[in-house]
């Protein structure tokens, strides 16, 4: 059965850094998604992606962050000079239509 | 603006008991989609159910089952006869579908759900 994976499933950076994290969504699918999980709270929306270019994101996807799907199948979130309180686990979605079918996670540990 | 309301923070049962999992909603649009998500201990989000606002019938899934009341915009979730591996946090979600942003998911902060044997 067709998957979404994400890679690595944890990293630790140090503050300041850039992190990179990784996804491959199912490969039929149109609509592309990142969001985040703080350590014991909700599941919050970042930011979608669809054809080609972001097509809606929250008020937490700042000039911080960044997408890009370069090659037609990686879809990538950028974190630029991390801070403390970007620990969480990140989680990828796609999606052919109104499902969201989401990958296992990547936990981002920033100290 | 979109909400959603999982007012049962933590939920503890004994095996083979029967519980539902509340959840109420609010959004100004006619359309739009409901979820539940199930995220067992291991983290991952595994989806569960989805169901459109035109369609009120309730739906059942072996021991699960799902009561849709747009009257009280309500979107409960029960559980017949639990089991321990039926311990995770549950999150509803909503969605508006938005055909260049696709349907972005507006999750309830959850509710964790401990079955004990």
């Amino acid at each position: 059965e067709p998957e979404v994976t994400q890679t690595p499933s944890h990293q630790v950076t140090q503050m300041g850094q850039e992190v990179i994290l990784r996804c491959v969504p199912i490969s039929n699918h149109l609509y592309f998604y990142w969001y985040r999980q703080i350590l014991g709270q909700k599941v919050e929306f970042l930011v979608s992606f669809y054809n080609n270019e972001i097509s809606e994101k929250s008020e937490i996807f700042d000039d911080q962050f960044s997408v890009e799907r370069p090659d037609g199948s990686n879809f990538t979130l950028k974190i630029r000079s991390t801070k403390l309180e970007d620990s969480a686990m990140y989680f990828c979605a796609s999606g052919a239509n109104t499902e969201a079918f989401f990958g296992q996670g990547t936990r981002l540990t920033v100290v | 603006a979109q909400k959603v309301t999982q007012a049962q923070t933590e939920i503890s049962v004994v095996e083979k008991e029967d519980v539902t999992l509340d959840c109420v909603y609010e959004t100004r649009d006619t359309t739009y989609y409901l979820f539940w998500y199930k995220q067992p201990p291991s983290g991952e989000l595994v989806f569960l159910i989805r169901r459109n606002s035109f369609d009120e019938q309730n739906e059942i899934s072996g021991r699960y089952s799902w009561n849709f009341q747009k009257s009280t915009s309500s979107f409960n979730f029960t559980i017949t006869a639990s089991q321990v591996v039926d311990s995770a946090v549950y999150f509803c979600a909503l969605s508006v579908p938005n055909s260049n942003s696709g349907y972005a998911l507006n999750f309830g902060k959850g509710t964790s759900l401990l079955v004990t044997p």
